[in-house]
């Protein structure tokens, strides 16, 4: 099976545009979730999608957002870019809500000048 | 409140020695762990898990250790190789809830 694929791998943006970044799971995963890296902090939980769902939110600000469509594949939006926002972002899928392993993608480096 | 913290930010071992990641949780309700490795511009890769009902699960080299009265687990990796240079993560989630990473541990293994 082809494993998590995250586009684009890296993307460069200046503050106060918005950025969309996709996420295409394992195929037969239902569960999408997104992470953010970054120095010092480990991964930071964003949001977890199911069956087009949102089903759990981290505590980030309104400015990210996110959608699941009916294949399963799953975007994130952040509008009004800060310089806090650069960071590797990661997506995850697994095949079901619960104990099932969530398997990551290669990430999306995100600078924002 | 880190929920989940890995309080060695750095662990060099000579190779084909055992290499022991340590990281302690303080949510009770956690109830399955996992280990994942992550090499530089690159996603984390799973590498082994645990359920509270056990206390241990081997894997060719891996081993990870749960102690639940301490609140504690442990990823053994013998023998040590150089490939296993990476940032070592340790995870966990109680139930539908979602993953909760520590910081990382970055293991160096010396040839």
């Amino acid at each position: 099976k082809a494993g998590v694929t995250q586009t684009p791998r890296y993307l460069i943006k200046t503050r106060g545009q918005q950025v969309t970044l996709s996420c295409s799971p394992i195929s037969g995963h239902r569960s999408v979730s997104w992470y953010q890296q970054t120095p010092g902090q480990g991964l930071q939980f964003l949001f977890e999608y199911f069956s087009e769902t949102q089903r759990n939110k981290g505590n980030f600000p309104g400015r990210f957002s996110g959608r699941q469509f009916s294949n399963s594949r799953s975007e994130m939006n952040v509008s009004t870019l800060e310089l806090g926002d650069s960071a590797l972002y990661l997506c995850a899928s697994r095949n079901d809500v619960g104990t099932d392993t969530q398997y990551f993608g290669p990430g999306t480096r995100l600078t924002v000048l | 409140d880190q929920q989940v913290k890995q309080n060695s930010p750095s662990l060099s071992v000579q190779e084909g020695r055992i290499s022991i990641l340590n990281c302690d949780y303080t949510n009770s309700m956690f109830d399955y762990f996992l280990w994942y490795k992550k090499y530089p511009a690159e996603g984390p890769t799973f590498l082994i898990s645990i359920s509270s009902i056990k206390d241990k699960n081997e894997d060719g080299r891996f081993t990870v250790f749960l102690n639940k009265s301490a609140k504690h687990l442990s990823l053994h990796i013998v023998p040590s190789q150089p490939g296993d240079s990476a940032v070592y993560f340790c995870a966990a989630s109680a139930g539908n809830t979602p993953l909760v990473f520590g910081k990382g541990t970055r293991l160096s293994v010396i040839a």
